[in-house]
């Protein structure tokens, strides 16, 4: 059973930095191509991060561009987000999604995990 | 960007809705469709414009091509009540369309 699960939210205050994780389970790790979304409270969906299986391919949103940085541990099992300088609008559930099938760059999301919210004060 | 239409659809089960996604430039068949209910995260609906995901229910089809793409649910059940987005993967920033809420009416 496909399983993805944050962890690492909570409350910070402008201008700090938070780590998020995914711990993932149930398939194998290094066969996709991971992302990080998120929702405002009461918003839309906003994708920020896109990771390849390798590694080796990185893109960002302008949103967060310079600010966040996404990896990955394949031997853990593991996607991260460093969120450093985070500003009152990162404010969100965030989400590690992972693409629909493997081995593909199609950055359609099949898997989701439930979500962690990260809430940035003034 | 993607705009979606109607922001709010009132609508009673057992009716047959489609949702619209228009594209500011084409995105070929690189269109995808999710289903959020609130708190839960969004479940992969349709991709590449009309093919539905194994899990999908066959009253979702997904149809149309570069700017204009539709989300059909023919005899809507309770539980279809959530906001639907559309997505595009064609370029990065892949973007998410603002959402539709189906409500009843």
């Amino acid at each position: 059973q496909v399983r993805l699960v944050e962890s690492g939210g909570g409350l910070v205050k402008a201008g700090g930095s938070l780590r998020l994780s995914c711990a993932v389970s149930g398939f194998t790790f290094m066969d996709y191509y991971m992302s990080w979304v998120r929702q405002a409270p009461g918003k839309g969906l906003e994708w920020i991060a896109y990771i390849s299986s390798s590694s080796s391919t990185i893109h960002y949103a302008d949103s967060v561009r310079g600010r966040f940085t996404i990896s990955r541990d394949n031997a853990a099992y593991s996607l991260f987000l460093q969120m450093d300088s985070l500003r009152v609008d990162d404010t969100a559930v965030y989400y590690c999604a992972r693409d629909f099938i493997p081995y593909s760059d199609h950055a359609v999301w099949g898997s989701w995990g439930p979500g962690t919210l990260v809430t940035v004060s003034s | 960007v993607l705009t979606q239409s109607p922001a709010t659809l009132s609508v009673s089960p057992g009716e047959t809705v489609t949702l619209s996604c228009r594209a500011s430039q084409s995105v070929r068949n690189n269109l995808a469709w999710y289903q959020q209910k609130g708190g839960q995260p969004p479940r992969l609906l349709i991709y590449e414009a009309s093919s539905r995901m194994s899990t999908a229910p066959a009253r979702f089809s997904g149809g149309g091509s570069g700017t204009e793409f539709t989300l059909t649910i023919t005899g809507l059940q309770s539980e279809d009540f959530a906001v639907y987005y559309c997505q595009q993967s064609k370029d990065w920033p892949s973007t998410f369309g603002q959402g539709t809420k189906l409500d009843f009416k």
